[in-house]
């Protein structure tokens, strides 16, 4: 069974400075997708970056990116140019090529963005 | 683009009775919906797989006869919590994949119900 693990429980960044999130996971399959979700106050899931594990390109979109090492199998989210916005709770998520759409997450890392 | 809706965001009744939520997919159709239990602080964690037309699919754990799910239609998925008890309460979401043709679609997530149960 594929397992997805996050092993900080909470981070801080100052305001305008680069955090790094990890993420790692386990799976014996070749053809999976990783994402990471924000989750706000309000608690409303929101797609932040996804990616393929066929692409050996890391994904970025906008201030995130990640570091995607699948033979270590570590899929970190690297947040730019932090803002007060930017803090929430934010979920690991992994989802075989072969299933049916359905997710396994991580426990999560609360992110706290300080003035 | 794709819009999950979910229904309602907050409910408080009292123990014994049951309670429905619905999730509507908007603008697209969905013949598979899942949903998510989160407790304060905690990970989502997933209950079952809403079928269309078909029977639900539990995860591991989850009392069949407890959450009662139904799938009637390509936007709508139901889950019912029968005889809710003060350990029901949680966060429940939904969500469902938005198919293109591209299994590299995400899931789009509800906003969630915040069952309380007194």
């Amino acid at each position: 069974a594929q397992t997805v693990t996050q092993s900080q429980p909470e981070m801080s960044v100052q305001e305008a400075e680069t955090v790094t999130l990890s993420c790692t996971y386990d799976t014996s399959e070749s053809d999976y997708y990783l994402f990471w979700y924000k989750q706000p106050p309000s608690r409303q899931m929101i797609l932040v970056i996804r990616q393929e594990a066929y692409k050996q390109q890391n994904a970025t979109e906008n201030r995130f990116s990640v570091n995607f090492q699948k033979a270590a199998k570590s899929f970190s989210l690297k947040i730019s140019d932090s803002q007060l916005g930017d803090a929430a709770m934010y979920f690991c998520a992994y989802r075989s090529a072969s299933a049916t759409y359905k997710y396994i997450f991580g426990t999560g890392t609360r992110l706290k963005v300080l003035a | 683009g794709a819009v999950v809706s979910q229904h309602p965001s907050w409910v408080i009744c009292k123990s014994g009775t049951s309670v429905k939520i619905e999730c509507r997919s908007l603008d697209f159709q969905a013949t598979t919906m899942f949903w998510y239990r989160q407790f304060p602080k905690q990970s989502l964690m997933l209950m079952a797989t809403s079928n269309e037309g078909s029977k639900a699919t539990y995860e591991q754990g989850v009392e069949k006869d407890k959450f009662l799910i139904n799938h009637a239609s390509l936007t709508l998925s139901t889950l019912t919590v029968t005889s809710a008890h003060p350990e029901d309460s949680s966060f429940y979401i939904c969500s469902a994949p938005f198919r293109t043709g591209h299994s590299n679609q995400p899931q789009h997530f509800g906003d969630g119900t915040r069952l309380s149960i007194l």
